[in-house]
């Protein structure tokens, strides 16, 4: 079982819909939750960025974190062609200083807004 | 704020030979940088986490003889893959830890081994 799971897609929404994407984990020592977007051939941005359990929200994005489910999703509102991206989830246990450790990534989700 | 640069951007080479990726905070200093690797349709797998002004720690499975690390300032840091072969072929991304908790990642480093 890898540490990270998730679906990879793609995953095609119409313009204005709002988008859920998901992680699951195994290791429960993760404490530190990120979402990344990467466009083809670029470096990841970060988006969001959370710890332990809880929602945080930014503008139309919003992080949900389930420790005791290890479960963690990333909602879209009203969601645009050009958000079109891979989205990313990323964790680390803390141990050497929260999100600043070495990240475990998950394979990403492929979003398709369409116009 | 908070940008990172690489160089390269692609680079193809022969088998056998040694390339050199930098790595750059341009508007801030990183005490920490890391490098990452992304195979097409997989994940950005952890390589190895460089500390400035002293030796990288590795992941397991990460051949550190392979992958040589050198964090020599708080702005640069170089990954040099020697001796490369077509398996080494790969999308190489680093990362520095910047204010506060959080990576900054750069555009990533393609890589040809012919």
């Amino acid at each position: 079982q890898k540490e990270v799971e998730q679906d990879p897609g793609p995953l095609s929404v119409p313009e204005g819909a709002i988008v859920s994407l998901n992680c699951t984990y195994s290791n429960s020592a993760f404490q530190y939750f990120m979402w990344y977007r990467q466009y083809s051939r670029k470096g990841p941005e970060l988006l969001m960025y959370t710890y332990s359990s809880g929602n945080k929200e930014d503008g139309r994005f919003t992080a949900q974190v389930d420790k005791s489910s290890k479960y963690i999703s990333l909602f879209i509102r009203d969601s645009q062609p050009s958000d079109s991206a891979t989205y990313l989830c990323a964790m680390s246990d803390g141990s050497r200083g929260g999100g600043a450790d070495g990240l475990t990534f998950g394979k990403g989700t492929h979003l398709i807004i369409q116009p | 704020g908070a940008v990172v640069s690489q160089h390269p951007s692609w680079v193809i080479c022969k088998s056998g030979t040694s390339v050199k990726i930098e790595c750059r905070s341009l508007d801030f200093q990183a005490t920490t940088m890391f490098w990452y690797r992304q195979f097409p349709k997989q994940s950005l797998m952890l390589m190895a986490t460089s500390n400035e002004g002293s030796k990288a720690t590795y992941e397991q499975g990460v051949e550190k003889d392979k992958f040589l690390i050198n964090h020599a300032s708080l702005t640069l840091s170089t990954l040099t893959v020697t001796s490369a072969h077509p398996e080494d072929s790969s999308f190489y991304i680093c990362s520095a830890r910047g204010y506060g908790d959080t990576q900054y990642f750069g555009p990533g480093t393609r890589l040809t081994v012919l």
